[in-house]
């Protein structure tokens, strides 16, 4: 069984661009998760998608946005990237409310 | 606000011998899971154990024990037999009863920079 996919590994952006980030759950996962990781705050919750639908959502600003589609795959976006958006983000899919939730390695972002 | 320390930003233990990492959190919800995770230099978060609060019997999962103390908001992780495998950092974290609960959204500790030395 497959496990959890982000694309791409590494990124590179300008300040003031917009990047977006993909998640492939394992298959039958309907739950979609995406954290930020980063030295100083640590592990945070950005947003978590069920069916296509936002679940619930961190404290995060508008500039963070997500979606789900049908296949249950993801995407989050960041637009007008600042350099504090620099950061590891990691997406993690589970089957539902009490199943355990499987993390993908991440996609390291870098803003310059 | 529900909250997650981890007090030890680094350990380190001789390869063979046994450590304890320290978790507390807080928490008003009453029925919740409890986990500690692992990120090995790789980045892949790996899920190392789990307890559900209302089970009082504390989880195993081969090396791997915890202490869960529910009155005192304590959930320990004690790694056996320690291996150079397990140098990692180790994130104990709870779902979110302010983001529906569900696995889907933890919180989590700093973590604690475990090394495991030959």
């Amino acid at each position: 069984k497959a496990g959890v996919t982000q694309t791409p590994r590494y990124l590179i952006k300008t300040r003031g661009q917009q990047v977006t980030l993909s998640c492939s759950p394992i298959s039958g996962h309907r739950s979609v998760s995406w954290y930020q990781q980063t030295p100083g705050q640590g592990l945070q919750f950005l947003f978590e998608y069920f069916s296509e639908t936002q679940r619930n959502k961190g404290n995060f600003p508008g500039r963070f946005s997500g979606r789900q589609f049908s296949n249950s795959r993801s995407e989050m976006n960041v637009s007008t990237l600042e350099l504090g958006d620099s950061a590891l983000y990691l997406c993690a899919s589970s089957p539902g409310r009490d199943g355990e939730a499987f993390f993908g390695q991440g996609t390291r972002l870098t803003v310059v | 606000a529900q909250t997650v320390t981890q007090s030890q930003p680094e350990m380190s233990v001789q390869e063979a011998e046994t450590v304890t990492l320290s978790c507390t959190y807080d928490t008003s919800e009453n029925n919740y899971y409890l986990f500690w995770y692992k990120q090995p230099p790789s980045r892949q978060m790996i899920l190392v154990i789990r307890q559900e609060a209302y089970k009082q019997q504390n989880a195993t999962e081969n090396r791997f024990s915890v202490n869960f103390q529910k009155a005192a908001k304590s959930f320990s992780l004690k790694i056996s037999d320690s291996q150079l495998g397990d140098t990692a950092m180790y994130f104990c974290a709870f779902p979110s009863a302010n983001y529906g609960g569900s696995q889907g959204n933890l919180i989590f500790g700093k973590g604690t920079k475990l090394s495991v030395k030959p």
